[in-house]
């Protein structure tokens, strides 16, 4: 079956530079989530959209935005990288709200 | 708000032992779902059980079990004859309604419990 996909895997960026990470969704959700994990720290909610429309925000830095496209792909973008943005970011998707099913999260790592 | 703490943070077993994560929520929300989740050392989310807050039966699912006790707030993960591969961190996780919807929204995570199941 196939799962949510995210790109890239591993990204490295240095400090203030700016970072894009894409996630394609379970064909036919309609809901994309996402989260960021701190080492050793559980997930924590971002941003969420549904139908093409921000549903949820939570907290996100104003360095970070994020949109989801026609195709319902969403990404999500981070400028003015800083050393505390180095994570791991998963996207999960789901079908009208119900369960999320996350894809293997890209690890993001700022120099 | 909504609130998820594992009391535990790290446990060490041995092979064949059996093992019970705690989990305990705090919501306002009459409606919301529980999960748990494992995540190995390889990263990912793996998605264990979600349980409705109506759906008060416990349940098994092979070695892995759950109790869901709305009285206490909590709901209990128990691995039975744990093996080496249980090896893992295993989050519970929360999701509410939105306001005046039909649908769940984002997942609030509990700290996490760090499992070492040593042969």
């Amino acid at each position: 079956a196939a799962g949510v996909i995210q790109s890239p895997r591993h990204l490295i960026k240095e400090k203030r530079e700016t970072a894009t990470l894409k996630c394609y969704p379970i064909p036919r959700h309609d809901t994309v989530y996402w989260y960021q994990q701190g080492p050793g720290q559980d997930p924590q909610f971002l941003i969420s959209f549904y139908e093409k429309m921000q549903s949820d925000k939570g907290s996100i830095p104003d360095r970070f935005s994020a949109q989801q496209f026609s195709d319902y792909h969403s990404e999500l973008n981070m400028s003015s990288l800083e050393l505390g943005d180095s994570a791991l970011y998963f996207c999960a998707s789901s079908l009208e709200g119900h369960e999320q099913y996350f894809g293997p999260g890209t690890r993001l790592t700022v120099t | 708000a909504q609130k998820v703490t594992q009391a535990q943070t790290e446990i060490s077993v041995v092979e064949k032992e059996d093992v019970t994560l705690d989990c305990v929520y705090e919501t306002r929300d009459t409606t919301y779902y529980l999960f748990w989740y494992k995540q190995p050392p390889s990263g990912e989310l793996v998605f264990l059980i979600r349980r409705n807050s109506f759906d008060e039966q416990n349940e098994i699912s092979g070695r892995y079990s759950w109790n869901f006790q709305k009285s206490t707030s909590s709901f209990n993960f128990t691995i039975t004859a744990s093996q080496v591969v249980d090896s893992a961190v295993y989050f519970c996780a929360l999701s509410e309604l939105y306001a005046g919807g039909t649908s769940y929204g984002k997942l609030t995570f509990g700290q996490g419990t760090i499992l070492t199941v040593h042969p």
